[in-house]
């Protein structure tokens, strides 16, 4: 159990596109999903917490009307990238917390955004 | 803002061998959590580590959590080809927030 998918795993678009990344969770619901950004040889940073029918909270430095965060759902979080440039090019990681211990945050397998 | 500082960057041993990583923060965390990360993917969780002073296994691995909350070292014993990949460390802080270290890559000679 404790599934989470991306969708899609890897995208390319053109300078100036916007792009959607999709997270769900499988078997379980997801009050908070987060967001991270990894670029290559890199930890994970956090970017985004998303909670399912309220606003996102969004780090320090992260721009929030470039990263749109969507969390329509129990088991749906939703990240757009808008007006993609190359430095936004990265492997975008979410994870979905289903409640039932603080520290169990279940990863999803990465989307790898490449911006032409 | 909080920091985890991980070292070894990176780590080439044999197969076989005993591998220990570590990692230190100038914060003080509720939570430690190992991970590992396969290319391409997201982080699967090894240990979590909830009380200061604790030690917890998982099979070859072994983990504790150093008593004043800001340090946690990783042992994996006797190294397989699988075990490849990079290791994180993570403390959870406030809001259910995790901070990740820098990463440990490993590498494994047959």
């Amino acid at each position: 159990g404790a599934v989470v998918s991306q969708h899609p795993s890897w995208v390319i678009c053109k300078s100036g596109t916007s792009v959607k990344i999709e997270c769900r969770s499988l078997d379980f619901q997801a009050t908070t999903m987060f967001w991270y950004r990894q670029f290559p040889k890199q930890s994970l940073m956090l970017m985004a917490t998303s909670n399912e029918g309220s606003k996102a909270t969004y780090e320090q430095g992260v721009e929030k009307d470039k990263f749109l965060i969507n969390h329509a759902s129990l088991t749906l979080s939703t990240l757009t990238v808008t007006s993609a440039h190359p430095e936004d090019s990265s492997f975008y990681i979410c994870s979905a917390l289903p409640g039932q211990a603080d520290y169990e945050q279940y990863f999803g397998p990465g989307t790898r955004l490449t911006v032409t | 803002g909080q920091q985890l500082n991980q070292s070894p960057q990176s780590m080439f041993i044999q197969e076989g061998e005993d591998v220990s990583m570590n990692c230190t923060s100038s914060s003080i965390f509720n939570t430690w959590l190992w991970y590992k990360q396969d290319p391409g993917e997201g982080p699967v969780l090894l240990i979590a580590l909830y009380k200061a002073g604790e030690l917890t296994s998982n099979g070859r691995l072994t983990a504790q959590f150093g008593i004043t909350r800001k340090d946690s070292f990783l042992n994996i014993s006797a190294s397989i080809p699988s075990d490849v990949g990079i290791y994180f460390c993570a403390g959870q802080g406030g809001a259910q927030k995790l901070v990740f270290g820098q990463g440990t890559r490993l590498t494994i000679n047959p």
